[in-house]
């Protein structure tokens, strides 16, 4: 089955810019979902499809896709980014239809 | 403003049964894919079951094939789940969620649900 693969952890300074990355398959075709979980919270969508942020979500969080990496750059981290962070894809085999990564604990210090 | 509301949720004993049921509102339900997503406790997201906007298609993860049963009623904006012979690593929050149409190799989850845990123990 596929797999999308995260480092488990990053820490980043206050204002410091962080990039997490993201691998698998399924991201040659499938751009990948980036999500950002805080504890006791429901996902929250912070950047999909080429580069698209939804509305509400600051500008410093961006996103790129090439070949079968992603990746999610926060650009100036804040306190308040300090949370898990998910990718998730569709899987071009369909089984399972749609993949998650492990996640990536992002500390802001 | 977009709403999902899930319910459902409780403590059952291995091999029992459940129903999770999804409420939604502030949107045209019966235009989109939903999905149902679980997170065990301490542990990361996985992709449960989905289904399409018709509800025709139908979608599981191999680990609840077989036992759980996702449906939807259009007139009644509700997305369910039907859980049987639940087993303790199917103790998790539930989400669902609702994906979002954005062209071509785009699959977003774009809201959520605050999520319902299931626990199952003796």
């Amino acid at each position: 089955s596929s797999e999308l693969t995260q480092d488990p952890a990053v820490s980043v300074a206050l204002g410091q810019t962080v990039r997490i990355t993201c691998q698998g398959d399924s991201l040659r075709s499938s751009y990948a979902s980036w999500y950002q979980q805080k504890p006791g919270q429901a996902p929250l969508l912070v950047i999909y499809g080429e580069n698209n942020r939804p509305s509400g979500i600051p500008d410093r969080f961006s996103g790129s896709n090439s070949g079968n990496t992603a990746s999610l750059t926060i650009t100036g981290a804040q306190a308040e980014d300090e949370a898990d962070y998910y990718c998730n894809s569709r899987d071009s085999s369909g089984n399972p239809l749609y993949v998650f990564g492990c996640g990536t604990k992002v500390t802001v210090l | 403003e977009v709403q999902l509301l899930e319910s459902g949720g409780g403590l059952v004993q291995p091999g029992g049964s459940l129903r999770l049921s999804c409420a939604a509102s502030g949107f045209t339900f019966s235009s989109y894919g939903m999905s149902w997503v679980r997170q065990a406790p301490g542990k990361g997201l996985e992709w449960v079951s989905a289904i399409s906007s018709s509800g025709a298609t139908t979608y599981y993860a191999d680990s609840v094939k077989g036992r759980f049963t996702i449906s939807r009623d259009n007139s009644k904006n509700t997305l369910y789940l039907q859980m049987n012979s639940l087993r303790a690593e199917d103790t998790a929050v539930y989400f669902c969620a609702k994906r979002e149409n954005c062209g071509a190799n785009c699959y977003p989850f774009d809201f959520w649900g605050q999520g319902t845990l299931v626990t199952v123990s003796s």
